[in-house]
Parts: structure tokens; C-alpha cells; sequence
């Protein structure tokens, strides 16, 4: 399943809250990946990062931010300005010519 | 512009009976295409993948997948269907053979195997 790991698996934000989301992957990948779905919906990119240090917006990057200070690490956090945050949150990492997934964090509203 | 398409949402079949998953594709030069699976509440697992080659390709679970250059499709398929397959069904391709910044993913199909 490509070594990635999510967590929490359910997590609950309070109106005004910034919540951070973990994804840790221990096979060295470089590409890791942010993304949004939506019930009855596709995957959306929220952003991507190709090496420490460096990360890039994707489609509705607008109301998270992440951070790449380690290889293993690329944790996202929602901040307040998303009006809208209730979704799974999947995160991917690139190896050998395939995109794999962690379990997702379902990201609720209190 | 640049996308990946699934024209049905759902997808009904009856338990021993083959299955089809179809999928077009729009991406420029010759694509790399790939086939996941996800179970409710869980991440997408990799079935399987097109990058060159051999228009058939064999993946996990017993799936397969034509490659059509002609026809811009990529269908997924499964010679006798099981109940364990009711799922949702993703298709995805990123935009260039040396771009993996981004990927565009089908809108999903939902699988469902009556027994």
C-alpha cells in the first residue's frame, strides 16, 4: 500500500480552528500529494510537494497550508479560512510510476 | 483541456457475470493510466497501470484493463464479478509522461455485485 500512514482517522474542528492532519510515509518517496474528496465526488488537488523544502498549490489550495521540513513528513493544516472543511483528506506519495494512498482522515464540523 | 472521464456513475452486475468499468481519457503524448479501488471509508489502492506496451494489462484481484489509443479508453474489466468487488471504481491519468505534479481523476463508479 505504498508505506503511508494517516492520522487522526476522524477528526473534529471547531468553528475558527486551524486543524492540522498527519501523513507520514517510510519508503523514502519523493512526491507527496494533498488531496480533497468529496461525497460523490472525485479526488480535488489540494497541494503537492517534489522534495523537502518545496511544495507547490493545487486546484483548491485556498484555506490550507502544509509544511515539508522532513522527507517522511507533509502534514496539512486547515486553517479557519476554510469556510467549507467538511471532506476525507487522502494522501498520496509517487514511487516506481505509481501514485499510492494512505487510509484518509474524515475531517468533520463540530 | 486535459481530463479523465467515467460515464457512468453506477454500474450494476450480478455475481459471476463479467464486468466493465469504462474509462476515456484526454491527456497529451501518450498517457499513463491507472485503475484504484475504494472501499467506503477507506484510501484508493492501486490496481493496476498502463505506461507502455502491452494494450492488456493484468493488475490485482484478477482485474484487467484494455488500453485503446483509438478510442481514448482505458475500461476495466473482470471476467466473473464478486460480491467483495461493490466499491468505488477510479480511473486517473496525470497530464504528461514526465508530469507527476498533478493527476486528473475520473469522477468514480460505483460497483455493485448482487449476489
Amino acid at each position: 500500500d505504498g508505506g503511508i500512514t494517516q492520522s487522526p482517522k476522524y477528526l473534529f474542528r471547531k468553528e475558527g480552528q486551524n486543524v492540522t492532519l498527519s501523513c507520514e510515509q517510510n519508503l523514502n518517496h519523493d512526491a507527496m500529494y494533498w488531496y480533497r474528496q468529496d461525497p460523490g465526488q472525485g479526488l480535488r488537488l489540494i497541494y503537492y510537494s517534489q522534495i523537502v523544502n518545496d511544495f507547490q498549490k493545487g486546484d483548491i489550495a485556498e484555506g490550507y497550508s502544509v509544511s515539508r521540513e522532513k522527507k517522511e513528513s507533509f502534514p496539512l493544516t486547515v486553517t479557519s479560512a476554510q469556510k467549507n472543511p467538511t471532506a476525507f483528506y487522502l494522501c498520496a506519495a509517487w514511487i516506481q510510476e505509481t501514485q499510492y494512498f494512505g487510509p484518509g482522515t474524515r475531517l468533520l464540523v463540530l | 483541456a486535459q481530463s479523465v472521464a467515467q460515464p457512468e456513475d453506477q454500474v450494476n452486475v450480478a455475481e459471476g457475470n463479467p464486468l466493465t468499468v469504462k474509462c476515456t481519457y484526454s491527456v497529451s503524448g501518450n498517457p499513463y493510466l491507472f485503475w484504484y479501488v475504494q472501499y467506503p471509508n477507506r484510501g484508493l489502492q492501486f490496481l493496476l497501470k498502463y505506461i507502455t506496451g502491452d494494450n492488456l494489462v493484468k493488475g490485482s484481484y484478477g482485474f484487467e484493463a484494455e488500453f485503446n489509443k483509438s478510442q481514448t479508453s482505458f475500461h476495466l474489466k473482470k471476467p466473473s464479478a464478486l460480491v467483495s468487488d461493490s466499491a468505488l471504481y477510479f480511473c486517473a491519468a496525470p497530464p504528461g509522461v514526465y508530469n507527476f505534479n498533478k493527476f486528473y481523476f475520473g469522477s468514480g463508479t460505483k460497483l455493485n455485485v448482487k449476489p
